[in-house]
């Protein structure tokens, strides 16, 4: 079925350091794929979505870029700050549906220290 | 514009009673989704609903139900409460005007069963 794959944290970094936080995925089509952020105590936050193979998706310094070829959306930030620190989820939705029925990843935890 | 709300943020029950959430989308949103959050599972989808119409549905079993109104607010109900119930429950809103639309989520509804 469909899937998302992310990589294990937490991932600790120190402040202006640069941020790479895998995400590949399993489809049966061509879905949109999300990167959501939930900080503690809180709801998901849209961070970044792209729609279609090679579209960039960002905001706020985040960046990642839809690879059909390799099926991944890596998130990416040249230089991180202490607020960054959060949960990072990938998702995708299910190919043919709605965006409704998003399929998470397990989240990526960041700590960023100064 | 007023952002996802969810009602109550927090709820203690025990073994066997049961639980309603509400939640009020985005003014305009009709499509209302809910997902559970466990550090266990991690996110999982619910159900969705649009135009009171329950559209998808995920692998959870009766206990979970819920329902939409007219005016797109919608509740969630589990019957029978288990202590694996214990979960942050997130809504979602969004418009659904294309296979894209993007979700947007609620602070959530922390519930511990005792």
């Amino acid at each position: 079925g469909d899937s998302v794959t992310q990589m294990e944290g937490p991932v600790t970094l120190s402040e202006e350091a640069f941020l790479t936080i895998n995400c590949t995925y399993t489809a049966t089509g061509y879905p949109s794929l999300f990167w959501y952020v939930q900080y503690p105590g809180e709801g998901l936050q849209l961070l970044l979505k792209a729609t279609k193979a090679d579209d960039k998706g960002s905001n706020k310094g985040f960046e990642a870029t839809y690879r059909k070829e390799t099926t991944s959306f890596h998130l990416e930030k040249g230089s991180v700050q202490v607020s960054d620190s959060a949960v990072y989820f990938c998702a995708l939705n299910l190919p043919g549906g709605t965006a409704s029925k998003l399929t998470f990843g397990t989240g990526t935890r960041l700590q960023v220290t100064l | 514009k007023a952002g996802v709300t969810q009602t109550p943020r927090y709820l203690i029950k025990t073994r066997g009673q049961q639980v309603t959430l509400s939640c009020s989308p985005i003014s305009g949103h009709r499509s209302v989704s809910w997902y559970q959050q466990t550090p266990g599972q991690g996110l999982q989808f619910l159900f969705e609903y649009f135009s009171e119409t329950q559209r998808n549905k995920g692998n959870f079993p009766g206990r979970f139900s819920g329902r939409q109104f007219s005016n797109s607010r919608s509740e969630m109900n589990v019957s029978t409460l288990e202590l694996g119930d214990s979960a942050l429950y997130l809504c979602a809103s969004s418009l659904y005007q294309a296979k894209e639309e993007t979700q947007y989520f609620g602070p959530g509804t922390r519930l511990l069963v005792l």
